[in-house]
């Protein structure tokens, strides 16, 4: 079984600041990561994914996310919020990489204050 | 993203009516995938289909619930004798055959049910 959860339903940081977004993950198998991103009004895309090799994955728009698996962790981060970060992000974790296979957390809106 | 197309973006049934929503995948994509999003939920998986077949049903429940994906025109999910549990945003994503592989899903912009 896998399952993937996200501390924090709602973070709210300022302009400029550091963004941080947690997920934690657990599966039998070393899984394949994802996160995703919707924003207001639209489907979701993905921001970037993890499945072997280096560990620190850099996605789209300035997000970078790091697997730890001592950690069981993925966690999001950019290093400086913009006003165009406000969305929902989910993690999303599969245990062979299949499409199918891809269980999500609940979300984390990120409100990004000026 | 805007590639898969969902429509209605918003449907409201009453209780023991039926509710179909459609879902056109991104050009050349020959995968479908429904998910549901019930409120403060994540996303979870429904159906997978093929053109003409379903893959995998496992998310779907038992009863009420169908998908189709027919070798023309969209995939439909249809529920029939909707109750108020239904009520939630319905997404689709579809695939190439190497993102089913590797879980690069293109999503619609959902559909939201409302059921009175």
């Amino acid at each position: 079984a896998q399952s993937v959860t996200q501390l924090g339903s709602h973070v709210s940081v300022s302009e400029g600041a550091l963004v941080l977004l947690r997920c934690n993950y657990s599966s039998s198998v070393p899984p394949y990561l994802f996160w995703y991103v919707q924003y207001p009004n639209q489907g979701l895309q993905l921001l970037l994914k993890y499945t072997t090799g280096a560990t620190l994955v850099k996605g789209i728009n300035g997000f970078e996310a790091e697997f730890k698996k001592s950690e069981t962790s993925f966690h999001l981060t950019k290093p400086s919020a913009h006003m165009s970060d406000a969305a929902e992000y989910f993690c999303a974790v599969s245990r062979s990489g299949s499409a199918r296979q891809l269980t999500f957390g609940s979300g984390t809106q990120l409100t990004v204050l000026p | 993203n805007a590639g898969v197309m969902q429509n209605p973006r918003h449907l409201v049934r009453r209780r023991g009516q039926e509710a179909r929503l459609r879902c056109s995948p991104m050009k050349g994509h020959s995968h479908v995938y429904w998910y549901r999003q019930l409120p403060e939920e994540g996303l979870k998986f429904m159906v997978y289909l093929q053109k003409e077949n379903i893959i995998d049903e496992s998310g779907m429940p038992k009863e009420r619930f169908s998908a189709e994906f027919p070798k023309e025109g969209p995939s439909i999910l249809r529920i029939q004798q909707v109750v108020r549990g239904d009520s939630a945003a319905y997404f689709c994503a579809s695939s190439s055959t190497s993102g089913e592989n590797t879980g690069e899903l293109f999503f619609g912009e959902g559909s939201r049910l409302t059921v009175l």
